[in-house]
């Protein structure tokens, strides 16, 4: 079955220390994206990719980073940066990147940073 | 300001009763919309769509929703709510120039046995 897998679903680290969240789809998508979940906010948008070897900034880039090698693989790194890095993580793809194109998302990874 | 709008944070129905969610909107071109599910734990699953045509749009799971252009309204409905329609429930809005959606920020759904 095609989908979007996200690993690993819990992840802990001490402050100060980067994390590389994964995020595979084998849904031949073109669009990626990478969102942030925190209670009572909805979903916020940190980085997406329309294709391989491109991406671009969303609303809340800052302390993250991301590659797109692979049209499969778009790997977040949570950096020392940024300042509350608590919080679950979305990965979504979708077939283009038009808003008349819908997400599929993984189940997301929870990441917490003591 | 593009904006979504979910006024209820949290909804209680009981087993076997009705539903309905607001999702509200504010957006300067002509939106497509939709309605995403989450369970806890879990990422968002589509349930359904609008992007023209019939106003009244069915989903899956036996959700529908109604578009009315002249309220900005975009409610989610369902006859029946089982126990397992318990989730968070979001309304988002996006247009065909515009890769990032708006997302509205939820909307609780409890079930009373």
């Amino acid at each position: 079955d095609g989908g979007i897998t996200q690993s690993p679903k819990y992840l802990f680290r001490k402050e100060g220390q980067n994390v590389t969240l994964s995020c595979e789809q084998n849904l031949n998508h073109d669009a990626m994206y990478w969102y942030r979940q925190d209670p009572g906010q909805g979903l916020r948008l940190i980085y997406y990719s329309q294709i391989v070897n491109d991406f671009q900034k969303g609303d809340i880039a800052e302390g993250y980073s991301v590659s797109r090698e692979k049209k499969e693989s778009f790997p977040l790194t949570v950096t020392s940066a940024q300042k509350n890095p608590t919080a679950f993580y979305l990965c979504a793809s979708a077939g283009t990147d038009r808003g008349n194109s819908p997400l599929h998302f993984g189940n997301g990874t929870r990441l917490t940073v003591t | 300001a593009q904006s979504v709008t979910q006024p209820d944070i949290h909804i209680t129905v009981s087993e076997g009763a009705s539903l309905e969610l607001r999702c509200n909107y504010s957006y300067g071109a002509t939106p497509y919309l939709f309605w995403y599910v989450q369970s806890p734990g879990q990422g968002l699953q589509l349930l359904l769509k609008y992007f023209s045509g019939d106003t009244l749009v069915q989903g899956i799971k036996g959700f529908e929703a109604e578009f009315k252009r002249s309220q900005s309204s975009f409610n989610l409905r369902k006859p029946s709510v089982h126990w397992s329609d318990a989730a968070e429930y979001f309304c988002a809005v996006g247009d065909d120039s515009n890769y990032q959606l708006i997302w509205g920020a939820g909307t609780k759904l409890i079930i009373k046995p």
